[in-house]
């Protein structure tokens, strides 16, 4: 596609409910990864993914958290059991990287989640 | 314990001046470092990337230092308009096969007409 694509754009859930977040990469970037951004806070570093493999899973705030990508392309963040701190945007970006090293990542708009 | 440091707080400048925003960091060894824009309700956008070996880059009106000694880079926005307020995100990128990339909380600037 043109740009990264993340959906929902928008999610409103109740509190103990799961939700799914997906974003689909520019095509053959290789490296895929989640941040969180709370109101007024910087990005939280979530997970990355190099092709299908998440050599880093330090940043899941919690078990309730985990992550997929398959065939190389779209990643799936799923929160379980949902809790009113999980209220925030979460961003995906995308990167083709160069020389060994990352270089630019290209964001998509986000998905909002809100947790009532 | 790993940081990045951005000031926390609004920058607010004249039309016309030189904005320089800062980024400082502890106990990292990045292999290169990025800045970024996020307007509102947006997702991030790159601007410039330097490497640990390089001491500046400019495009356009930007320009970015990196002093691996000092632990620091600035970001300079010169000739600055209306346009260029938003919110500035340095991010570190680590070497070799270890691709995590980290954000400050980013530094908002304000440009007043």
């Amino acid at each position: 596609g043109a740009g990264v694509s993340q959906s929902p754009s928008n999610k409103v859930t109740e509190k103990g409910k799961d939700v799914e977040l997906r974003c689909d990469p520019i095509s053959g970037h290789t490296a895929l990864y989640w941040y969180r951004q709370s109101l007024g806070q910087g990005l939280e570093f979530l997970i990355y993914f190099q092709g299908n493999s998440a050599p880093d899973k330090s940043g899941l705030p919690s078990d309730r958290f985990s992550a997929e990508r398959t065939g190389g392309s779209v990643s799936t963040l799923t929160i379980q059991r949902t809790q009113q701190e999980d209220s925030a945007v979460y961003l995906c970006a995308s990167s083709l990287p160069k020389g060994g090293i990352i270089g630019e990542l290209f964001f998509g708009e986000g998905s909002r989640l809100t947790v009532l | 314990s790993q940081k990045i440091e951005q000031n926390s707080e609004a920058l607010n400048i004249q039309e016309g001046k030189t904005a320089t925003l800062t980024c400082n960091y502890t106990n990292y060894s990045p292999a290169y470092l990025q800045w970024y824009r996020q307007d509102p309700g947006r997702g991030p956008v790159f601007l410039l990337l330097i490497r640990e070996n390089e001491k500046e880059k400019r495009k356009e009106r930007l320009k970015v230092t990196f002093d691996t000694t000092l632990k620091q880079s600035l970001f300079h926005i010169t000739a600055s308009q209306p346009a260029d307020s938003a919110t500035y995100l340095c991010a570190l990128g680590e070497s070799g096969g270890y691709q995590k990339v980290t954000f400050g909380i980013g530094t908002k600037l304000q440009v007043i007409p």
